[in-house]
Order: C-alpha cells, then structure tokens, then sequence
C-alpha cells in the first residue's frame, strides 16, 4: 500500500515551452502533497506544500508563478514548470502522506526535467 | 543553518559489515526521525522510522539507535549487502498533519562485495 506515482519519468522540452508533472496517491488519499527538487549528490529541497481545495505553500526562493501547483483532488497534485529554462533542469520528486494518523510521507519515483 | 546534521558524507563497508550512519538534531521539538534510502534515479523509499519515546527500532537488519539526551540518532545496517548501497537520508520532524520533514544532506554508501 501507500503507492505514489508520479508522471512522466523523464522529459525533455525546448526553453519558453511549459512541463507538467502529475503525482497520484494511488490507494490512499492525501490532504497534504509536496514537491521537491534534488540537484545531483544533493539533498531534497522542498518547494512548495501543496493542499487540497487550497493554494499552495511555497518555500522562500521559490517562484511561485514559475512553478504553478494545483491540487485539484484528494489524490491528484500537478506542477507545471512554465516558460521552462536550461535552469530549471533538475529532478522533481512529489511525496504524500494519508489523512489518517501519524502516517509516513511516501514518495514518487521523481521527473528528470531537461530544458535544452 | 543545518537543523539535521549528517555523517559521514560517504561511507565504504565490506559486504557482510555493519554500515553506521549518524544525525545530530538541533530542535528538541521534533518528534519523528525517519531514514530514507534514495537509489539514482528515484524517489526516496522509507525505511525505518522512529519517535523519541523509544532508545531503539529495529526491523529485519536495519536498527535506529536514538539517544533524546544527545539529540543525536543512527542508523545500524547489519550484514551489509551490495545490494544496499545507495544513498541514505536522515530527517526530523515536529508533529501535525502537515508534516514538513527537514532532511539531512545524505550519506553514500558503497558495499564492495
């Protein structure tokens, strides 16, 4: 149990283009998402707590027009890269938790973002 | 400022040995210590957690040892295997539903078989 998946694995766009990633908790549903960003042999950094019903959370530093999140369900998160650029070519992990108790975050298996 | 920090940065065991990795904490808040294991290329896996209630978890051959006093927490992996090397994350975390986790910096393992 506590499956989450997120979409696309990879992906590849031009600079100016927009990328959206989708993360889904598979069989659980989830009040609370959030989107991370790893840089090779780093640590995760969170971006943005995303909520249900509700406008993001966004970390300090972070763009929240460049990185527009949408929670529109229980067990749907996107965010979408906009106006993307060879900078913001990173991994992308999105993590979630169930409602119920003290549950542990489970993550998806991250977007490798190139921006060419 | 760190809040978790992580040690060693990298770590090389022979297969068959015990692998130890080590995060000292400064928030005596926090109530959850997880440990994440991240292969290149995915998300982080949980693979054990712990709260401060208890000194030790153990589960199959991966051991949390936590000591509240010394804010500090690590983890045992026993009987090492190539198949265990990847990254490790520590992280802490202070209770509530919107949990946001505070994560260390990592730690490398290689297992030489």
């Amino acid at each position: 149990g506590a499956v989450v998946s997120q979409h696309p694995s990879w992906v590849i766009c031009k600079s100016g283009t927009s990328v959206k990633i989708e993360c889904r908790s598979l069989d659980f549903q989830a009040t609370t998402m959030f989107w991370y960003r790893q840089f090779p042999k780093q640590s995760l950094m969170l971006m943005a707590t995303s909520n249900e019903g509700s406008k993001a959370t966004y970390e300090q530093g972070v763009e929240k027009d460049k990185f527009l999140i949408n929670h529109a369900s229980l067990t749907l998160s996107t965010l979408t890269v906009t106006s993307a650029h060879p900078e913001d070519s990173s991994f992308y992990i999105c993590s979630a938790r169930s409602n119920r108790g003290f549950s542990p975050l489970h993550f998806g298996n991250g977007t490798r973002l190139t921006v060419t | 400022q760190q809040q978790v920090k992580q040690s060693p940065q990298s770590l090389i065991v022979q297969k068959g040995g015990i692998s130890i990795i080590n995060c000292a904490y400064e928030n005596t808040a926090f109530d959850y210590f997880p440990w994440y294991q991240q292969f290149p290329g995915k998300g982080p896996a949980l693979l054990i957690a712990i709260r401060p209630d208890v000194s030790e978890k153990k589960e199959g051959r991966f051991t949390i040892s936590f000591n509240k006093s010394a804010k500090q927490f690590s983890l045992h992996i026993m009987d090492s295997q190539p198949g265990d090397s990847a990254t490790y994350f520590c992280a802490a975390s202070i209770g509530g539903n919107n949990r946001k986790l505070i994560w260390g910096l990592g730690t490398s393992l290689a297992v030489n078989p």
